[in-house]
């Protein structure tokens, strides 16, 4: 079925550093991408998304990038800082059924690293 | 507003016992759904339901049922609990703006079947 792919898994940065989680969605009809961050013991929360008629959306120190030929679409976060610790989720809209839902990948757990 | 609310926050089950979850959005948003959370999974659907008065399948519908009891409440009801069903339960709704579709997730509720 539709599925969205993501990845790393786990990835470890130095506070200050820069952060790419990478995702990927097979149904090439999907026109919105959104990411949720979720915080140790906390429900998941919109940090930012993205619709199909733009490539690139940025809101401070979060950015996604979105290549609507190669399916694919990244969550960048510069200047890390230990608040970004969490796990991150990637998702697409996709058609399921009569209506279109969305579908989360499994989510990257992003340790930043004093 | 309190936004989307789930009870309880913590229930334990023995296996072939049956529960309801509740979710209830003070929002007015159409859509409403329930997920599940399992290590390494990430979020995974279980059901949704587009607007008041239907529901469909999601991605993991065995072993559940729903009921959207009005605009507000979408109640998930397991009838006979399994090991397999131990898992951490959110509730979310939404309302689709143009391609905007920002979900709002409830806190939670972890359910351990022994």
């Amino acid at each position: 079925g539709e599925n969205v792919e993501q990845h790393p898994s786990t990835l470890s940065v130095q506070e200050g550093d820069s952060a790419v989680i990478k995702c990927t969605y097979s149904d090439s009809a999907s026109n919105y991408f959104p990411w949720y961050k979720q915080e140790l013991g906390k429900r998941p929360q919109l940090i930012i998304d993205i619709r199909s008629n733009v490539g690139e959306k940025k809101d401070q120190r979060i950015a996604v990038t979105l290549n609507k030929t190669a399916k694919h679409f990244s969550l960048h976060i510069t200047e890390t800082q230990p608040e970004d610790s969490a796990v991150y989720f990637c998702a697409a809209r996709i058609v399921m059924n009569r209506d279109d839902k969305i579908i989360f990948g499994k989510g990257t757990r992003l340790h930043i690293l004093p | 507003n309190a936004g989307v609310t789930q009870t309880p926050k913590f229930q334990v089950l023995k296996t072939g016992q049956s529960m309801t979850l509740q979710c209830a959005q003070d929002m007015n948003h159409n859509s409403m759904y329930w997920y599940r959370q399992d290590p390494g999974m990430g979020l995974r659907l279980i059901y949704y339901s587009a607007s008041e008065g239907t529901t469909d399948k999601g991605e993991v519908p065995n072993g559940y049922n729903v009921s959207r009891l009005n605009k507000r409440e979408f109640s998930l009801r397991l009838e006979s609990a399994a090991p397999s069903q131990t898992s951490v339960y959110f509730c979310a709704s939404s309302s689709r703006t143009g391609l905007t579709d920002t979900q709002y997730f409830g806190p939670g509720t972890r359910l351990t079947v022994l």
